[in-house]
Protein backbone atom coordinates (compact mmCIF):
# COMPACT_ATOMS: atom_id res chain seq x y z
CA UNK A 1 0.00 0.00 0.00
CA UNK A 2 0.97 3.49 -0.90
CA UNK A 3 2.78 5.29 2.19
CA UNK A 4 3.87 8.73 2.43
CA UNK A 5 4.42 9.70 6.04
CA UNK A 6 5.22 12.97 7.69
CA UNK A 7 7.21 12.71 11.49
CA UNK A 8 5.30 14.63 13.52
CA UNK A 9 1.35 15.06 13.86
CA UNK A 10 1.38 18.14 15.97
CA UNK A 11 4.49 20.28 16.56
CA UNK A 12 4.66 23.52 18.45
CA UNK A 13 7.85 25.93 18.08
CA UNK A 14 8.45 29.50 19.30
CA UNK A 15 8.46 32.26 17.44
CA UNK A 16 12.14 32.78 15.74
CA UNK A 17 12.94 29.07 15.57
CA UNK A 18 14.41 27.31 13.13
CA UNK A 19 11.30 24.47 12.22
CA UNK A 20 12.10 21.38 10.25
CA UNK A 21 9.14 19.24 8.74
CA UNK A 22 9.60 15.60 7.69
CA UNK A 23 8.22 13.44 4.76
CA UNK A 24 9.01 10.29 3.53
CA UNK A 25 7.30 8.29 0.66
CA UNK A 26 7.98 4.34 0.12
CA UNK A 27 6.52 4.16 -3.66
CA UNK A 28 9.62 5.28 -5.72
CA UNK A 29 7.86 8.69 -6.75
CA UNK A 30 9.33 11.47 -8.54
CA UNK A 31 7.13 14.27 -7.61
CA UNK A 32 6.70 15.85 -4.18
CA UNK A 33 5.21 18.69 -2.67
CA UNK A 34 4.19 20.46 0.07
CA UNK A 35 1.01 22.56 0.87
CA UNK A 36 -0.41 24.20 3.42
CA UNK A 37 -4.08 23.98 4.68
CA UNK A 38 -5.74 27.01 5.95
CA UNK A 39 -9.48 27.35 6.54
CA UNK A 40 -11.23 29.31 4.01
CA UNK A 41 -8.13 29.37 1.93
CA UNK A 42 -7.84 25.62 0.88
CA UNK A 43 -4.55 24.00 -0.03
CA UNK A 44 -1.64 26.44 -1.29
CA UNK A 45 1.56 25.30 -2.66
CA UNK A 46 4.74 26.17 -0.88
CA UNK A 47 7.53 24.40 -3.05
CA UNK A 48 7.23 21.00 -4.81
CA UNK A 49 10.29 18.93 -6.01
CA UNK A 50 10.66 16.91 -9.57
CA UNK A 51 13.46 15.03 -8.68
CA UNK A 52 16.80 14.84 -6.47
CA UNK A 53 17.82 18.06 -5.64
CA UNK A 54 15.47 19.99 -7.92
CA UNK A 55 12.86 22.02 -6.75
CA UNK A 56 10.32 24.87 -7.89
CA UNK A 57 9.36 27.55 -5.77
CA UNK A 58 4.88 27.37 -5.06
CA UNK A 59 2.39 30.20 -5.02
CA UNK A 60 3.49 30.91 -1.29
CA UNK A 61 7.40 30.20 -0.91
CA UNK A 62 8.03 33.12 1.82
CA UNK A 63 9.29 32.53 4.38
CA UNK A 64 9.90 28.48 3.75
CA UNK A 65 13.00 26.48 1.97
CA UNK A 66 12.93 23.02 0.77
CA UNK A 67 15.88 19.90 0.76
CA UNK A 68 15.70 16.81 -1.02
CA UNK A 69 18.67 14.69 -0.80
CA UNK A 70 17.02 11.69 -0.97
CA UNK A 71 14.56 10.35 -3.87
CA UNK A 72 12.65 9.42 -0.68
CA UNK A 73 12.37 12.35 1.32
CA UNK A 74 11.27 15.87 0.69
CA UNK A 75 11.98 18.28 4.12
CA UNK A 76 10.23 21.35 4.71
CA UNK A 77 12.26 23.80 6.64
CA UNK A 78 10.76 27.36 8.05
CA UNK A 79 13.96 29.17 9.04
CA UNK A 80 12.13 31.61 11.34
CA UNK A 81 9.28 30.57 12.26
CA UNK A 82 6.10 32.92 12.72
CA UNK A 83 2.67 33.26 14.51
CA UNK A 84 1.37 33.12 10.77
CA UNK A 85 2.59 30.40 9.41
CA UNK A 86 0.70 27.97 12.08
CA UNK A 87 -1.32 26.28 9.96
CA UNK A 88 -1.64 22.39 8.89
CA UNK A 89 1.40 21.42 6.67
CA UNK A 90 0.45 18.68 4.23
CA UNK A 91 2.78 16.70 1.74
CA UNK A 92 2.18 14.79 -1.23
CA UNK A 93 4.13 12.84 -3.34
CA UNK A 94 2.66 11.79 -7.20
CA UNK A 95 4.63 9.91 -10.38
CA UNK A 96 4.16 10.71 -13.91
CA UNK A 97 0.40 10.11 -13.97
CA UNK A 98 -0.13 13.34 -11.32
CA UNK A 99 -2.08 11.51 -9.11
CA UNK A 100 -1.13 12.59 -5.70
CA UNK A 101 -1.07 10.91 -2.58
CA UNK A 102 -1.12 12.63 0.64
CA UNK A 103 0.37 12.54 3.76
CA UNK A 104 -1.88 12.73 7.14
CA UNK A 105 -0.56 16.14 7.96
CA UNK A 106 1.12 18.35 10.52
CA UNK A 107 -0.22 21.03 12.70
CA UNK A 108 1.91 23.32 13.24
CA UNK A 109 1.50 26.29 16.24
CA UNK A 110 3.89 28.93 15.93
CA UNK A 111 3.22 30.54 19.84
CA UNK B 1 -3.78 34.10 -13.88
CA UNK B 2 -4.47 29.91 -12.94
CA UNK B 3 -7.19 29.49 -10.70
CA UNK B 4 -9.82 27.54 -9.57
CA UNK B 5 -13.05 28.53 -7.68
CA UNK B 6 -15.25 26.96 -5.53
CA UNK B 7 -18.16 29.12 -4.54
CA UNK B 8 -19.86 27.08 -1.43
CA UNK B 9 -18.20 26.57 1.69
CA UNK B 10 -20.70 24.72 3.12
CA UNK B 11 -23.14 22.75 1.44
CA UNK B 12 -25.65 20.81 3.97
CA UNK B 13 -28.44 18.58 2.06
CA UNK B 14 -30.47 15.25 3.14
CA UNK B 15 -29.37 11.80 2.79
CA UNK B 16 -31.37 11.07 -0.57
CA UNK B 17 -31.13 14.73 -2.29
CA UNK B 18 -29.26 15.45 -5.52
CA UNK B 19 -25.36 16.56 -4.44
CA UNK B 20 -24.28 19.45 -6.76
CA UNK B 21 -20.12 20.76 -6.01
CA UNK B 22 -19.59 23.62 -8.13
CA UNK B 23 -16.03 24.23 -9.65
CA UNK B 24 -15.04 26.71 -12.04
CA UNK B 25 -11.37 27.32 -13.37
CA UNK B 26 -9.43 30.05 -15.14
CA UNK B 27 -6.97 28.98 -17.20
CA UNK B 28 -5.68 29.61 -20.85
CA UNK B 29 -4.14 26.14 -21.57
CA UNK B 30 -5.62 22.95 -21.85
CA UNK B 31 -6.59 21.54 -18.53
CA UNK B 32 -6.67 18.49 -16.35
CA UNK B 33 -8.78 18.65 -13.59
CA UNK B 34 -9.27 16.58 -9.81
CA UNK B 35 -11.35 16.43 -8.00
CA UNK B 36 -9.87 15.09 -4.02
CA UNK B 37 -11.54 14.45 -0.78
CA UNK B 38 -11.12 14.33 2.66
CA UNK B 39 -13.31 12.51 5.43
CA UNK B 40 -13.18 13.27 8.69
CA UNK B 41 -9.53 12.68 10.35
CA UNK B 42 -8.44 10.96 6.98
CA UNK B 43 -5.56 11.67 4.46
CA UNK B 44 -6.84 13.82 1.26
CA UNK B 45 -7.13 11.58 -1.57
CA UNK B 46 -8.25 11.67 -5.16
CA UNK B 47 -12.13 10.67 -5.60
CA UNK B 48 -11.85 11.02 -9.71
CA UNK B 49 -10.17 12.48 -12.33
CA UNK B 50 -11.64 14.25 -15.84
CA UNK B 51 -9.75 12.39 -17.67
CA UNK B 52 -10.74 8.82 -16.53
CA UNK B 53 -14.48 9.59 -17.35
CA UNK B 54 -15.12 7.44 -14.49
CA UNK B 55 -18.10 7.58 -11.36
CA UNK B 56 -16.40 6.78 -8.17
CA UNK B 57 -18.41 6.56 -5.17
CA UNK B 58 -21.78 7.19 -7.20
CA UNK B 59 -20.08 10.75 -7.87
CA UNK B 60 -19.59 11.83 -12.05
CA UNK B 61 -17.98 15.21 -12.91
CA UNK B 62 -17.94 16.49 -16.41
CA UNK B 63 -15.63 19.12 -17.84
CA UNK B 64 -17.15 21.79 -19.85
CA UNK B 65 -14.72 23.85 -21.38
CA UNK B 66 -17.18 26.37 -22.45
CA UNK B 67 -18.40 27.51 -18.88
CA UNK B 68 -14.73 26.55 -17.44
CA UNK B 69 -16.64 24.46 -14.84
CA UNK B 70 -15.84 20.64 -13.33
CA UNK B 71 -18.82 20.30 -11.21
CA UNK B 72 -18.80 17.40 -8.88
CA UNK B 73 -22.69 15.54 -9.00
CA UNK B 74 -24.73 12.46 -7.03
CA UNK B 75 -28.09 11.86 -7.66
CA UNK B 76 -28.96 10.27 -4.40
CA UNK B 77 -26.36 11.46 -1.42
CA UNK B 78 -25.60 9.17 1.16
CA UNK B 79 -24.52 10.30 4.83
CA UNK B 80 -21.11 8.83 4.34
CA UNK B 81 -20.67 11.28 1.56
CA UNK B 82 -20.18 13.88 4.16
CA UNK B 83 -16.61 15.79 3.66
CA UNK B 84 -13.99 18.10 2.38
CA UNK B 85 -14.49 18.13 -1.04
CA UNK B 86 -11.33 19.78 -3.11
CA UNK B 87 -10.99 20.92 -6.65
CA UNK B 88 -8.01 20.98 -8.53
CA UNK B 89 -6.10 21.92 -11.91
CA UNK B 90 -3.00 20.48 -13.13
CA UNK B 91 -1.28 23.46 -15.25
CA UNK B 92 -0.05 21.59 -18.47
CA UNK B 93 3.64 20.76 -18.78
CA UNK B 94 4.14 21.09 -15.35
CA UNK B 95 3.24 18.43 -12.27
CA UNK B 96 2.10 21.76 -10.10
CA UNK B 97 -1.97 21.18 -8.94
CA UNK B 98 -3.80 24.29 -7.50
CA UNK B 99 -6.58 23.72 -5.58
CA UNK B 100 -9.77 25.34 -4.79
CA UNK B 101 -11.03 26.47 -1.31
CA UNK B 102 -13.11 23.54 -1.03
CA UNK B 103 -16.88 22.79 0.02
CA UNK B 104 -17.64 21.20 3.00
CA UNK B 105 -20.59 18.91 2.01
CA UNK B 106 -22.88 18.00 5.37
CA UNK B 107 -25.24 15.14 4.47
CA UNK B 108 -27.96 14.92 7.58
CA UNK B 109 -30.35 11.55 7.97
Amino acid sequence: DVKVTQSSRYLVKRTGEKVFLECVQDMDHENMFWYRQDPGLGLRLIYFSYDVKMKEKGDIPEGYSVSREKKERFSLILESASTNQTSMYLCASSLWDRKLFFGSGTQLSVL
Amino acid sequence: AQRVTQPEKLLSVFKGAPVELKCNYSYSGSPELFWYVQYSRQRLQLLLRHISRESIKGFTADLNKGETSFHLKKPFAQEEDSAMYYCALILSNTDKLIFGTGTRLQVFP
